[in-house]
């Protein structure tokens, strides 16, 4: 079974560009999260999606959003970058349907904001 | 009382040494515990995960203890080797509409050949 795939794996943007990264989940994987990670800040939840719907948020910015299509691949948009935004993006995919199941992470795509 | 707090931040132990990171919540409705392992370049993935019916669980050298009145749990790495160096990350979730993991800050663990 193919794992979770990003892509790219790094990309380089201009502040106040916009960037779009995507998803591929393992197939038959409902679920899709995404992270940002930075060094010394750990993993901060961005969004999920089940479902084409996003059930759960995290406190990040309205210029970070996402979206999930009917596939369960998923894309996520960040626009008007800023330097701070220069971070190591994760997504996570599982089956979704209950609580407490295995997240499996893609390798991330690594953006530089400069 | 939604946090999860992880300690150490980072972590040396000599191989052949037992490797021990502790994480504490305050949320009683948490009944998901995994840790979670990252190398350099690569994405974490599940080592190994507890649910409070048990006070331990045991996967190799690999062990979660869990102790639900203190609120924490641990992870301790038997016999650690050099291949065992990595970011290390506990994570909660619970509730029964909560599908969401709230996670430790992550500790470096580097293992001393």
């Amino acid at each position: 079974k193919a794992g979770v795939t990003q892509t790219p794996r790094y990309l380089i943007k201009t502040r106040g560009q916009q960037v779009t990264l995507s998803c591929s989940p393992i197939s038959g994987h409902r679920s899709v999260s995404w992270y940002q990670q930075t060094p010394g800040q750990g993993l901060q939840f961005l969004f999920e999606y089940f479902s084409e719907t996003q059930r759960n948020k995290g406190n990040f910015p309205g210029r970070f959003s996402g979206r999930q299509f009917s596939n369960s691949r998923s894309e996520m948009n960040v626009s008007t970058l800023e330097l701070g935004d220069s971070a190591l993006y994760l997504c996570a995919s599982s089956l979704g349907s209950t609580a407490g199941g295995p997240l499996h992470f893609g390798n991330g795509t690594r953006l530089t904001v400069t | 009382q939604q946090q999860v707090k992880q300690s150490p931040q980072s972590l040396i132990v000599q191989k052949g040494g037992i490797s021990i990171i502790n994480c504490a919540y305050e949320n009683t409705a948490f009944d998901y515990f995994p840790w979670y392992q990252q190398f350099p370049g690569k994405g974490p993935a599940l080592l190994i995960a507890i649910r409070p019916d048990v006070s331990e669980k045991k996967e190799g050298r690999f062990t979660i203890s869990f102790n639900k009145s203190a609120k924490q749990f641990s992870l301790h790495i038997m016999d650690s080797q050099p291949g065992d160096s990595a970011t290390y990350f506990c994570a909660a979730s619970g509730g029964r509409s909560n599908y969401q993991l709230i996670w430790g800050a992550g500790t470096k663990l580097i293992i001393k050949p």
